[in-house]
């Protein structure tokens, strides 16, 4: 089986730094993403590790660290379209492109 | 290009009623998927399909059928609806991979109601 652990909600002012942390039990582990959602809309995809290290894009970065079967999200100078929840989900070796999800972390960017 | 769209956007079932959710890419995409997200959860494999006339179950399949006709669309069948199938469904699409990552392209979403 698999799961993927993160925290249900995280609350921040304008500005902050946000980190959402991930961590995983899987077999066959093949690479770490993260989707963003706003209430009442689709998924988007933000980013992707398949290796050890941090992978920078713009305000949001992701880390992953395969032995500790651990990654996560940050959000720098957040702004409030940030607002949303955000997923982090696990690719396994030899299943094409399927993603398993976890619950999702809500966050709630306040002026 | 519309990337995926879904149809209907929303809609009521009576309990035992039948339907089919609509999923439509024009991405040239060889996978698709049907995901079903319940109120603050994260998103649960229905089927998946990688490639036109071929499907496979997910990690929640129980009472849906699938269908890939065609490369371009993907058929969600519900053929007894149940209140449990109270969700939202979404349908993403993405490039066929061995190696490396795709990125998942999702619909708008489709808001079903079992009553």
């Amino acid at each position: 089986g698999q799961s993927l652990e993160q925290p249900s909600e995280v609350t921040a002012v304008e500005g902050a730094i946000v980190q959402i942390n991930c961590t995983y039990q899987t077999s066959g582990f093949y690479g770490l993403s993260w989707y963003q959602q706003h209430d009442g809309g689709a998924p988007t995809f933000l980013s992707y590790n398949a290796l050890d290290g941090l992978e920078e894009t713009g305000r949001f970065s992701s880390f992953l660290s395969r032995s500790d079967s651990y990654g996560y999200l940050l959000l720098q100078e957040l702004q409030m379209k940030d607002s949303a929840s955000y997923f982090c989900a696990v690719k396994k070796r030899a299943a094409g492109n399927k993603l398993t999800f976890g619950g999702g972390t809500r966050v709630l960017v306040k002026p | 290009n519309a990337g995926v769209t879904q149809t209907p956007k929303f809609r009521v079932l009576k309990t035992g009623q039948s339907m089919t959710l609509l999923c439509a890419q024009d991405m040239n995409h060889e996978y698709m998927y049907w995901y079903r997200q319940d109120p603050g959860m994260g998103l649960r494999l229905i089927h998946y399909s990688v490639g036109e006339g071929t499907t496979a179950k997910g990690e929640v399949p129980d009472g849906y059928n699938v269908s890939r006709l065609k490369k371009q669309n993907f058929l969600l069948g519900l053929e007894s609806a149940a209140p449990s199938q109270t969700s939202v469904y979404f349908c993403a699409s993405s490039h066929r991979s061995v190696q490396r990552q795709e990125t998942q392209y999702f619909g708008p979403g489709t808001r079903l109601l079992v009553l």
